[in-house]
């Protein structure tokens, strides 16, 4: 079985410039999760959702951000206008199953926002 | 609140000597879930092992084992015999079923090198 696929794997872009990071969960997981994690402040929790539907936001950080899961299996999140401080490793994890499941993690975005 | 404490920042030892990396956790409820994860040097996040708050059997996977304990708030996890492919940033998670039912509160996880 595929795991939790995410593109692009790099992203290189200039302050202000408009990025689009991609997730495929795995297939039949009703859950998607998105990551953040720095040398600051570790791994962060951004935002998740269920059967598509954003339930929590509340890490995300700013308006600059957002997220969207237009169907089961893709989900988006963006970042507009970017910034340097949003250089970081970017996670997509999904879950499936019970509450106590695992969630199970794609391969990261690595941004560089310069 | 929850919390998850790696005090163990980074851990270096020769190959084939024996490590452990505690995990301490901190939560109110009576019900939850404890997790590791290894992140290696390739980026990716792998599961390595769940344990509930009512199952405080230790266990053993082949070279690794978990001693959990509720006592103590901890959930120690140990490499028996190490190799230099063990090494990674290990990551100690929580999760309780009744506060942010899907949210796993990550410890900020301990850097672990096996020398040749």
């Amino acid at each position: 079985d595929a795991g939790v696929i995410q593109s692009p794997r790099h992203e290189v872009t200039e302050m202000g410039q408009e990025v689009t990071l991609r997730c495929k969960p795995i297939s039949g997981h009703d859950y998607l999760f998105w990551y953040r994690q720095t040398m600051m402040r570790g791994l962060e929790l951004l935002i998740y959702f269920n059967n598509n539907v954003p339930i929590d936001d509340s890490g995300m950080p700013e308006d600059r951000f957002s997220a969207k899961m237009p169907n089961a299996s893709f989900s988006t999140l963006k970042i507009q206008p970017s910034e340097p401080r949003d250089s970081a490793v970017y996670f997509c994890a999904s879950r499936g199953g019970q509450a106590y499941n695992e969630q199970f993690f794609g391969p990261g975005t690595r941004l560089t926002v310069l | 609140a929850q919390k998850v404490t790696q005090a163990q920042t980074e851990i270096s030892v020769v190959e084939k000597e024996d490590v452990t990396l505690d995990c301490v956790y901190e939560t109110r409820d009576t019900t939850y879930y404890l997790f590791w994860y290894k992140q290696p040097p390739s980026g990716e996040l792998v599961f390595l092992i769940r344990r509930n708050s009512f199952d405080e059997q230790n266990e053993i996977s082949g070279r690794y084992s978990w001693n959990f304990q509720k006592s103590t708030s901890s959930f120690n996890f140990t490499i028996t015999a190490s190799q230099v492919v063990d090494s990674a940033v290990y990551f100690c998670a929580l999760k309780s079923l009744i506060q942010g039912a899907q949210k796993l509160v990550f410890g900020q996880g301990t850097r672990l090198t096996i020398n040749p």
